[in-house]
Order: structure tokens, then sequence, then C-alpha cells
């Protein structure tokens, strides 16, 4: 089983509609909890990061977490077109490393 | 200013050789890490320092040696390369272990011929 898990893309989702990105991950004791956003060509960009149970929004983005269920999930709220990347989960394994999700690939239609 | 830099962007070299990357951090923060995204875009940790001192090495072959001169800088030197060293190599930083934000460097596009 990999240690974090993405929902299979690409995402296709018209301008003004909202982006729903899933994430899994196998290890119990993981606390901390990222969402990175990656351009093609570019380095991988933090945009959410949420260690507690619940909802936590930022602009557009409202990331969800539930530790029972071992999963996390983003939303992009009004897509617009420079949403377009691929978004990367991560998740700590431990103390000194993250692991991260194979990306899901959104692309945002006009 | 930059907050994580490395040098150089590209590299493009023949098997055999040895090639070194090089990653500066200015955010004065204590751990850093060298990452490999390959050609399937999975990123994957190889190597995470704090405060200069290994602490993951992830069954990286030997021929990967990392090296941390300061809490600033942090190093990939790398043996022999082959083929399949190819890809886009990743350094990051954070204040501390990983329940602290990471934060990327551009990234070192390395193709071995």
């Amino acid at each position: 089983q990999k240690e974090v898990e993405q929902n299979s893309g690409p995402l296709s989702v018209p301008e003004g509609a909202i982006a729903s990105l899933n994430c899994t991950y196998s290890d119990r004791v993981s606390q901390s909890f990222f969402w990175y956003r990656q351009y093609s060509g570019k380095s991988p960009e933090l945009i959410m990061s949420i260690y507690s149970n619940g909802d936590k929004e930022d602009g557009r983005f409202t990331a969800q977490l539930n530790k029972a269920s071992q999963y996390v999930s983003l939303l992009i709220r009004d897509s617009q077109p420079s949403d377009s990347a691929t978004y990367l989960c991560a998740v700590n394994v431990g103390d000194y490393k993250l692991s991260f999700g194979a990306g899901t690939t959104v692309t945002v239609r006009a | 200013d930059t907050a994580v830099s490395q040098t150089p962007k590209y590299l493009v070299t023949q098997m055999g050789n040895d090639k070194s990357i090089k990653c500066e951090q200015n955010l004065g923060h204590d751990t850093m890490y060298w990452y490999k995204q390959d050609s399937k875009k999975f990123l994957k940790i190889m190597f995470s320092y704090n405060n200069k001192e290994l602490i993951i090495n992830e069954t990286v072959p030997n021929r990967f040696s990392p090296k941390s001169p300061d809490k600033a800088h942090l190093n990939l030197h790398i043996n022999s390369l082959e083929l399949g060293d190819s890809a886009v190599y990743f350094c990051a930083s954070s204040p501390g272990p990983v329940s602290y934000e990471q934060y990327f460097g551009p990234g070192t596009r390395l193709t071995v011929t």
C-alpha cells in the first residue's frame, strides 16, 4: 500500500466551478498534511497546511482533514485558468520525512 | 531575494561523470532536504539534514553524497552518473521537522546521456 494516494486525474473543470481533490494516507500517526501546487516545469509551491480535523479555508482554497478516515481533501472554489496545475498531497511519515502522492493534474477550461 | 536557491538550473552530462548541485536558503531554517522528481513527476525524499546533521538517508545509492557545510547550505555530489539518475532534483528547507512547512528551490534538471 502506498503511503499517500491521490485520486487519479486528470481533472477537468469549467471556469468558475469547484475542483475537488482527494488524498488518503496509510500512517495513522501522521499529524501534518500539506497541499502543494506545481506548475509545469516549476517547483512545488505550498498552498495549504492542515494539522487538525475539520476545515481550513484560505481564500478560494479549503482543506479538509479527517484523521479517523485517514483522508484529506482540497477544494478549489471559483476555479480559474491560473489554477491549472498538478496538486500534490503530502503527509509526514515521522519527524523528518514528507511522503508525497503522485499528484492530480487539474485543467480549468475557460 | 530568493528564499531557496539552487545551482545549476540545468545539468547535461555523460554517463560515468561526477557532478555537484548546490543549494542555499536564506530563511534561517534548521532543516534542509533533497528530493528527486522522476519523469512521472513522482516526488521522493532522498536526504534530510537538521542543523548540518544527516537525519534521513532514504536508501539512496552511495554514489549520492550530500554535504552540509552549514545550516544554510546543502550540496549534493553524484559520482559515476547513470542514465537512471536523469531527473529533476529539488532542494527544500523548513524551520524544523516536518510539522513545519517546506519551501522548495527552483530545481536542477539533470540529464545524463
